[in-house]
């Protein structure tokens, strides 16, 4: 079946750049997510790549996808305190009976730091 | 904007007690989904519905039921709570998929059911 990957901790300085990765194994996904959780929380979209995209850019928000190593990241610019949460990626596969099911990575716990 | 809603936010249960997890979507969405989150293995999906009255069984259906009588509302049963079952669940609603790049496709979270169970 499906499988998403990510690393489980990322650790940046406030300012500094993040970089989350992830990969995944279902060569049929058509769009690849990325959710926000913060503490207590349910899951923030916070923006989303269709398959025939190479990069996506929203603010602060860059999204690049390497369709032929099945690669994403999401890489944070100037990255703050409160973008202390957990990110995960997620992936959608084409198909009429999907029916628009996701399957998730664990999650990268991404903690900024002054 | 939509909303999905979980009536409750913390329960805790007893071991064999039956467990009702209820969600509520307000944008007319024909799926609806139930995760559960655990540290370290993301999301896995329990079961999901297409439509009123019809259900599809997920990833890690076993121990769960769902109900989905209203295309507003479905349900998540535990018929006999179990340890195993202490869990974050999400509840989640999309429109039905079109394939196109619509940000209709986009799938929507509720705040999230902390269960423990006992």
């Amino acid at each position: 079946g499906e499988d998403v990957e990510q690393s489980l901790f990322l650790s940046v300085r406030e300012g500094d750049s993040s970089v989350i990765n992830c990969t995944y194994t279902d060569s049929s996904s058509t769009y690849l997510y990325w959710y926000k959780q913060e503490p207590g929380a349910g899951l923030q979209l916070l923006t989303y790549i269709f398959s025939n995209m190479d990069m996506k850019q929203d603010q602060r928000l860059t999204v690049l996808l390497n369709k032929k190593d099945k690669h994403l990241s999401l890489r944070i610019a100037d990255t703050q305190t409160g973008d202390s949460a957990i990110y995960f990626c997620a992936e959608r596969p084409a198909g009429g009976t999907s029916y628009g099911k996701l399957t998730f990575g664990q999650g990268t716990i991404l903690t900024v730091h002054p | 904007d939509v909303k999905v809603t979980q009536s409750s936010r913390y329960l805790v249960k007893r071991t064999g007690e039956k467990v009702f997890l209820e969600c509520v979507q307000d944008m007319d969405h024909e799926n609806m989904f139930w995760y559960r989150q655990d540290p370290g293995l993301g999301l896995r999906l329990i079961y999901f519905s297409y439509d009123v009255k019809m259900k599809e069984k997920g990833d890690i259906p076993e121990g769960y039921s769902v109900s989905r009588e209203k295309k507003e509302r479905f349900s998540l049963i535990l018929e006999s709570a179990s340890t195993n079952q202490t869990s974050m669940y999400l509840c989640a609603s999309s429109l039905e998929f079109t394939g196109g790049e619509e940000i209709g496709n986009t799938i929507y979270f509720g705040e999230g059911s902390w269960l423990t169970v006992v």
